[in-house]
């Protein structure tokens, strides 16, 4: 049963701290989507990958928040310094997608890092 | 930037009862996603409706692509308190490297009382 998977699902932390989350993108998925998730925004992308190069990342506030894939197993998310603004549920999602046979959109999505920065 | 428009924010109901959630934008979408969210989980998804005026259906769920290709709906037939949930719409843009992007509803809380 292949699964997206997100460390930690919980993470309490002061402000200025630097904060990691890490994602297991499904095996053979291309696509890679790092999500926010408040009551106020609903569901915000903050950035994605295919192949593991980042395509967009307009999402993410630059000074703070960076976004990597060092292999295709691995996604990151980091910020830092964090703040209390930050504070929300951070999903990971991966899909396949190719542009040969037109798009497969559908995405899966890891069940999240609540996130809160005190 | 293509915005998805959701209605309404929250629904309760009692079971046995029926209920259509909207999904509205001003621009084309190739295709459009619905997906169901539980507390604690990520989204999962329901359905893809590509082609304008499809109908596709799931047990008592419903989904309906706009003809235009700039809106959908979804339709619960005799609604269940396991149908409680946050309901998201989803719009994919087709071309250039947005493919695969999706962009998302603000969502629709159900909560069906037993």
């Amino acid at each position: 049963d292949a699964r997206v998977t997100q460390t930690p699902r919980d993470k309490v932390t002061e402000m200025g701290q630097e904060v990691t989350m890490r994602c297991q993108p499904i095996l053979g998925h291309n696509t890679v989507f790092w999500y926010r998730q408040t009551m106020m925004q609903g569901l915000e992308l903050l950035a994605y990958f295919r192949n593991r190069a980042p395509l967009d990342d307009s999402g993410m506030p630059k000074d703070r928040f960076s976004a990597e894939m060092p292999d295709a197993t691995l996604a990151t998310l980091k910020i830092q310094p964090s703040e209390p603004r930050d504070s929300a549920v951070y999903f990971c999602a991966s899909g396949l997608t190719y542009t040969d046979r037109g798009q497969s959109n559908e995405q899966f999505f890891g069940p999240g890092t609540r996130l809160t920065v005190l | 930037t293509q915005l998805l428009e959701q209605s309404p924010q929250f629904l309760s109901i009692q079971e046995g009862e029926n209920l259509t959630v909207y999904c509205n934008s001003s621009s084309v979408f190739s295709s459009l996603q619905w997906y169901r969210q539980e507390p604690g989980e990520g989204p999962v998804l329901l359905v893809t409706v590509v082609t304008g005026g499809e109908v596709k259906k799931l047990k008592r769920l419903t989904f309906q692509f706009g003809d235009a290709r700039k809106d959908s709906s979804l339709h619960i037939t005799a609604a269940q308190p396991g149908d409680t949930g946050l309901y998201l719409c989803a719009g994919a843009v087709a071309g250039g490297t947005s493919y695969g992007k999706l962009t998302f509803g603000q969502g629709t809380i159900l909560t069906v009382h037993p």
